[in-house]
C-alpha cells in the first residue's frame, strides 16, 4: 500500500535548539522525495528534493537525509528560529503526502 | 523563482451556490495542474490532476460532478465548487508541474472556502 508516515505528529523545541523529523514510505514506484514547510493558512514552499541517486540534500539550515534501500528520509533543522515554527511536510513521488509534523519553536 | 496565484485568497458563500477558484502560473507554463483540499490539522489530500486540453483526472471519492475543473491554458487552472455546502468548507491549494520538468511542483497559496 502507498503510504507515507511521519513522526512525531507534533514536536515543541526552545529556540536554537536542533531537531530531527522522520519520514517512512511504502509507496512505488519511487520517483522522488521532497521536504515541504507550510505556514499556517499558505500553500507548502518547497525545501529539498532528492532522487533514488542521492542520500543527503541542503538548504541553509535544513538537511535531508534519504535511505532507499530502508524507505526513510529524514529532515534535521539546525539552530531552530520563532520562523520554523510550521507544518512540515514529506511528499513521495508526487502524489503521496504525509501527514505532516507541526513544529513548534518557543522563545 | 516560480510563482503560482490563486484567486480568491478567501471566500465565504451561501450554501447552494457555486464558487470558482483560479489557479495561475505566472511565470511559467504548466501542463499539469493539481488540485488539492485540506481540513484543519491534517494533510493535502489530492481531488484531481488537471492537463492542459483535457478533462481532469479525479480522485477515487471526489466527485467530478460538484468539483468541475478546468485547465483551459498552460497557465490558468480552474476549480469551481457547486452547488456548495457547509461540509465543502476547507483550505483548497493548487500545484503546477513545470512543462517539461516533471520532477517540480510549485504550491499556490491557498484559498479558503466557508460555506454557510
Amino acid at each position: 500500500k502507498n503510504q507515507v508516515e511521519q513522526s512525531p505528529q507534533s514536536l515543541i523545541i526552545l529556540e536554537g535548539k536542533n531537531c530531527t523529523l522522520q519520514c517512512n514510505y511504502t509507496v512505488s514506484p519511487f520517483s522522488n522525495l521532497r521536504w515541504y514547510k507550510q505556514d499556517t493558512g499558505r500553500g507548502p514552499v518547497s525545501l529539498t528534493i532528492m532522487t533514488f541517486s542521492e542520500n543527503t540534500k541542503s538548504n541553509g539550515r535544513y538537511t535531508a537525509t534519504l535511505d532507499a534501500d530502508t524507505k526513510q528520509s529524514s529532515l534535521h533543522i539546525t539552530a531552530s528560529q520563532l520562523s520554523d515554527s510550521a507544518s512540515y511536510i514529506c511528499v513521495v513521488s508526487l502524489r503521496r503526502f504525509g501527514a505532516g509534523t507541526r513544529l513548534t519553536v518557543k522563545p | 523563482g516560480a510563482v503560482v496565484s490563486q484567486h480568491p485568497s478567501r471566500v465565504i458563500c451561501k450554501s447552494g451556490t457555486s464558487v470558482k477558484i483560479e489557479c495561475r502560473s505566472l511565470d511559467f507554463q504548466a501542463t499539469t495542474m493539481f488540485w488539492y483540499r485540506q481540513f484543519p490539522k491534517q494533510s493535502l489530500m489530492l481531488m484531481a490532476t488537471s492537463n492542459e486540453g483535457s478533462k481532469a483526472t479525479y480522485e477515487q471519492g471526489v466527485e467530478k460532478d460538484k468539483f468541475l475543473i478546468n485547465h483551459a491554458s498552460l497557465t490558468l487552472s480552474t476549480l469551481t465548487v457547486t452547488s456548495a455546502h457547509p461540509e465543502d468548507s476547507s483550505f483548497y491549494i493548487c500545484s503546477a508541474q513545470p512543462w517539461r520538468n516533471y520532477n517540480e511542483q510549485f504550491f499556490g497559496p491557498g484559498t479558503r472556502l466557508t460555506v454557510l
